[in-house]
């Protein structure tokens, strides 16, 4: 059966400082990849997408990136964290088009930048 | 652009029905997908309607009008455990991924 990972679960950070979640997926090949973000008691806003290695789309212009250095593995990054970046961070795959209703959600990291 | 609109909050007496709307505007439709979301958890997949009409999954069912760009959820027979949040979210035919509306949080009362 399929499974996603995401760590870590907490995290707490100054601003200015560097960010790395990592989310990862068993048990299925070539999936589509996914990151959003949401604010306490607010929606789901996609940050960025991946149909494959090394190709990511972002939705969002901000300073986080996105990298797929392997077909199941989901990178999120920032150089300098801002307080806006607090939220919780959702990872999430599906398979065929990118566009596929059914997308399943790992379960999060609840970013706090203070 | 495209949008979807959901009520913000639905409180309802355990063991009732409740109804959540969504509309949408966009271009390229293909369907309408049902999340539940849990205080602190992660979104889970309940329904998706590409054809008009209702369909059922026990407690939950989830309709679809492609005429009026309309959908929605109906819970039944209510349980506290169904307090949680509920989006809506479109399929589009281009290559884009689903888009979110901003959730309706239903609370369920004795």
């Amino acid at each position: 059966s399929q499974t996603i990972h995401q760590w870590p679960a907490t995290l707490v950070q100054p601003v200015g400082s560097p960010l790395s979640l990592e989310c990862t997926v068993e048990g299925t090949s070539n999936p589509n990849l996914y990151w959003y973000r949401q604010a306490a008691g607010r929606g789901l806003q996609l940050l960025f997408y991946s149909v494959g290695i090394g190709q990511i789309s972002s939705e969002v212009p901000q300073n986080l990136s996105a990298s797929r250095p392997q077909d199941r593995q989901f990178i999120l990054s920032s150089k300098k964290l801002l307080l806006s970046d607090s939220g919780f961070y959702l990872c999430a795959w599906s398979v065929g088009a990118i566009s596929s209703y059914e997308q399943y959600f790992g379960p999060g990291t609840r970013l706090t930048v203070t | 652009g495209q949008s979807l609109e959901q009520p913000s909050e639905v409180t309802a007496v355990e063991g009732a029905i409740v109804q959540i709307n969504c509309t949408y505007q966009t271009s390229g439709f293909y369907g309408l997908s049902w999340y539940q979301q849990h205080d602190g958890g992660a979104p889970t997949f309940l329904s998706y309607n590409a054809l008009d009409g209702l369909e059922e999954t026990g407690r939950f069912s989830s309709f679809l009008s492609r005429s009026d760009s309309y959908g929605y959820l109906l819970l039944q027979e209510l349980q506290m455990k169904d307090s949680a949040s509920y989006f809506c979210a479109v399929a589009n035919s281009g290559n884009t991924p689903l888009v979110f509306g901003k959730g309706t949080r239903l609370s369920v009362i004795a």
